[in-house]
C-alpha cells in the first residue's frame, strides 16, 4: 500500500490567492482527518470526515477554508483568499475502525 | 486546544542512553498512542496503548500509562542517532474519534 497521499509537497503563493491542497486516503480507511502544524500552535484538527461526510468542522478556523471528501479516495482542503497566517504544514491522516492513523507526509504551504 | 502535554519540551542525551517522555492529559481516553516525527516530515505511528492497559513494549520502545493519573511516559532504551526526532502523545476519547495532539519532545540523540 501506498499510504496517504497528499499533493502538492511544497506550496508557496502568494496572499489573496487561492490554494487547493490534494489528500488520498489509504483503500478501505473510511475516516480521513486534516490536520495544520505550526509552531506556535503545534498540530491542531481542522476537520474530518466518516465515509465521505464531514462529521466536525468546527476546528476550520474561518469561511475562507473549505473541504470536500467527493469519494473514497479523494479529499481536497481550499484556502481562498489566502493570508500569510495560513502559513503552515497541512496533514491528512485516514484510518479504519481500529482507531490507528495514518498519516501522510503533509504539505508544506508558505504565503507570502 | 491541545489534550496532551508532553514534558520535557526538550531533551538532549548521548547515544546509548535511555531517553524517557511523559505526557498527561486532561480527559477521559479510550487510547492514547506515540507519534514520531523527523524534521520536516510527516507523523509515524509507534505505539498505541487502550485506556484498561497499564504497560506496552515494541522494540526498544515502553509505553506506561497511569489513567488514574492521566499520564503517561514513554522509554525509548540504548538510544540511536537516528532516533532524534520529535516524539508526541495523542489521545482519543472513544472509538475513530481524532487524536488530539500535545505539542511534542525535541529529543536529540548525540553520537
Amino acid at each position: 500500500d501506498a499510504g496517504v497521499i497528499q499533493s502538492p509537497r511544497h506550496e508557496v503563493t502568494e496572499m489573496g490567492q487561492e490554494v487547493t491542497l490534494r489528500c488520498k486516503p489509504i483503500s478501505g480507511h473510511d475516516y480521513l482527518f486534516w490536520y495544520r502544524q505550526t509552531m506556535m500552535r503545534g498540530l491542531e484538527l481542522l476537520i474530518y470526515f466518516n465515509n465521505n461526510v464531514p462529521i466536525d468542522d468546527s476546528g476550520m478556523p474561518e469561511d475562507r477554508f473549505s473541504a470536500k471528501m467527493p469519494n473514497a479516495s479523494f479529499s481536497t482542503l481550499k484556502i481562498q483568499p489566502s493570508e500569510p497566517r495560513d502559513s503552515a504544514v497541512y496533514f491528512c491522516a485516514s484510518s479504519s475502525w481500529t482507531s490507528l492513523k495514518f498519516f501522510g507526509p503533509g504539505t508544506r504551504l508558505t504565503v507570502l | 486546544s491541545q489534550q496532551g502535554e508532553e514534558d520535557p519540551q526538550a531533551l538532549s542525551i548521548q547515544e546509548g542512553e535511555n531517553a524517557t517522555m511523559n505526557c498527561s492529559y486532561k480527559t477521559s481516553i479510550n487510547n492514547l498512542q506515540w507519534y514520531r516525527q523527523n524534521s520536516g516530515r510527516g507523523l509515524v505511528h509507534l505505539i498505541l496503548i487502550r485506556s484498561n492497559e497499564r504497560e506496552k513494549h515494541s522494540g526498544r520502545l515502553r509505553v506506561t500509562l497511569d489513567t488514574s493519573k492521566k499520564s503517561s511516559s514513554l522509554l525509548i532504551t540504548a538510544s540511536r542517532a537516528a532516533d532524534t526526532a520529535s516524539y508526541f502523545c495523542a489521545t482519543d476519547a472513544q472509538g475513530n474519534t481524532p487524536l488530539v495532539f500535545g505539542k511534542g519532545t525535541r529529543l536529540s540523540v548525540i553520537a
